[in-house]
């Protein structure tokens, strides 16, 4: 099976910018998370979503909003763009929801 | 406030020999638990699980050790190999009755250098 894919791999963006991640799950994956990873605060948990439902969500300002569509596919976008979004973004899927499987991840720098 | 504690950011350790690593949680919810491998400009691989119901769990090389009285648990790699050089993140899940497994609580991951 394909793993799970991200695009862009790296992007670069200005403040105030917004952005948008693309993430498609391994075949069969229903469940899919957000993850961003920084030096500083290590890999934190953004949302899940499930059946095109968000289930779960972290502790991350509104600026930050995700959708799942049918084929289980998901984007997350990132409004007004501030230097401290500058991580690396990780998606995730799942069929049990437990064990997850990881993309490459995204590395988005704002200057 | 960390719930899932990685004491080690680094750990050297002779190629053929154990690597132990060690992760500490503070949530007696959590009912699972996972260890994955991050190489550099790559995502997370999942390499182990225990439920919580466990105390052990032996895959290959790898085995995870969960002490729950002490809310600890270990990943014992034997034996190393120069390419388990990695770094090492503890995750945890705790039920979430609405249905969702998706949130992993990660530490801050421990970095293992397998010397030749």
């Amino acid at each position: 099976k394909a793993g799970v894919t991200q695009t862009p791999r790296y992007l670069i963006k200005t403040r105030g910018q917004q952005v948008t991640l693309s993430c498609s799950p391994i075949s069969g994956h229903r469940s899919v998370s957000w993850y961003q990873q920084t030096p500083g605060q290590g890999l934190q948990f953004l949302f899940e979503y499930f059946s095109e439902t968000q289930r779960n969500k972290g502790n991350f300002p509104g600026r930050f909003s995700g959708r799942q569509f049918s084929n289980s596919r998901s984007e997350m976008n990132v409004s007004t763009l501030e230097l401290g979004d500058s991580a690396l973004y990780l998606c995730a899927s799942s069929y049990s929801g437990y064990e997850q499987y990881f993309g490459p991840g995204t590395r988005l720098t704002v200057t | 406030d960390q719930q899932v504690k990685q004491n080690s950011p680094s750990l050297s350790v002779q190629e053929g020999r154990i690597s132990i690593l060690n992760c500490d949680y503070t949530n007696s919810m959590f009912d699972y638990f996972l260890w994955y491998k991050k190489y550099p400009a790559e995502g997370p691989t999942f390499l182990i699980s225990i439920s919580s119901i466990k105390d052990k769990n032996e895959d290959g090389r790898f085995t995870v050790f969960l002490n729950k009285s002490a809310k600890h648990l270990s990943l014992h790699i034997v034996p190393s190999q120069p390419g388990d050089s990695a770094v090492y993140f503890c995750a945890a899940s705790e039920p979430n009755y609405g249905g969702s497994q998706g949130n992993l609580i990660f530490g801050k991951g421990t970095k293992l250098s397998v010397k030749p």
